[in-house]
């Protein structure tokens, strides 16, 4: 159990364009979903904190128009990067926690895979 | 002052080897903690929770102390599959949830 998805695992796009990235939980609901950014030979940098149906909490110096988060479920957030520039190509990854009913360890995160974003 | 702070390394270490890390923190409240494995070009691993009391998992051994604000890994009989980035991370209450902080990982790499 406790696996989490995200769509698509890679993507290459014009610089101008804006791209859509799906995090979904897929064997549980996740009250809280994390997403990261991280840069070759670099740590896990938090961009934003998102709870289901609220604004998103995005940490300093991340843009909350550049990078939209949408939760609208227990199973699924998206992360658009809107109007993408060469500086935004990095490792995007996400996370969920569970909700306490359920029935997974609710002090963990469980990671998706990563969308490895070039931006030409 | 970083929040989570690790040595980077690398750790380079023949097979069979202990190898130990640290981890410091800066925040007395935080609240769990947490070591993840990470493989090149792919996302964190969940390795171990890590509590007061320590636990040990086969050749993992993880230790918190709060008293002094440090989290350890001790990787015993260490395997060539060992080597990979080893993450810290460190939860604390942040605006009524948690909010996960992750060290910048340790690498480690276990030669032959």
């Amino acid at each position: 159990g406790a696996v989490v998805s995200q769509h698509p695992s890679w993507v290459i796009c014009k610089s101008g364009t804006s791209v859509k990235i799906e995090c979904r939980s897929l064997d549980f609901q996740a009250t809280t979903m994390f997403w990261y950014r991280q840069f070759p030979k670099q740590s896990l940098m938090l961009m934003a904190t998102s709870n289901e149906g609220s604004k998103a909490t995005y940490e300093q110096g991340v843009e909350k128009d550049k990078f939209l988060i949408n939760h609208a479920s227990l199973t699924l957030s998206t992360l658009t990067v809107t109007s993408a520039h060469p500086e935004d190509s990095s490792f995007y990854i996400c996370s969920a926690r569970a909700t306490l009913t359920s029935g997974v360890n609710t002090d963990t995160q469980y990671f998706g895979p990563g969308t490895r974003l070039t931006v030409l | 002052r970083k929040e989570v702070e690790q040595d980077p390394g690398p750790f380079n270490v023949p097979e069979g080897a202990t190898v130990a890390f640290n981890c410091t923190y800066s925040n007395s409240a935080s609240q769990s903690f947490f070591w993840y494995r990470q493989d090149c070009r792919k996302e964190p691993k969940l390795l171990m929770s890590v509590y007061s009391s320590g636990n040990e998992d086969g050749r993992f051994t993880a230790q918190l102390n709060r008293a002094s604000q440090y989290i350890s890994l001790l990787i015993r009989d260490s395997k060539l599959s060992d080597s990979a980035t080893y993450l810290c991370v460190v939860n604390s209450r942040g605006g009524g949830s948690y909010i996960p902080t992750f060290g910048r990982g340790t690498s480690l790499i276990v030669h032959p």
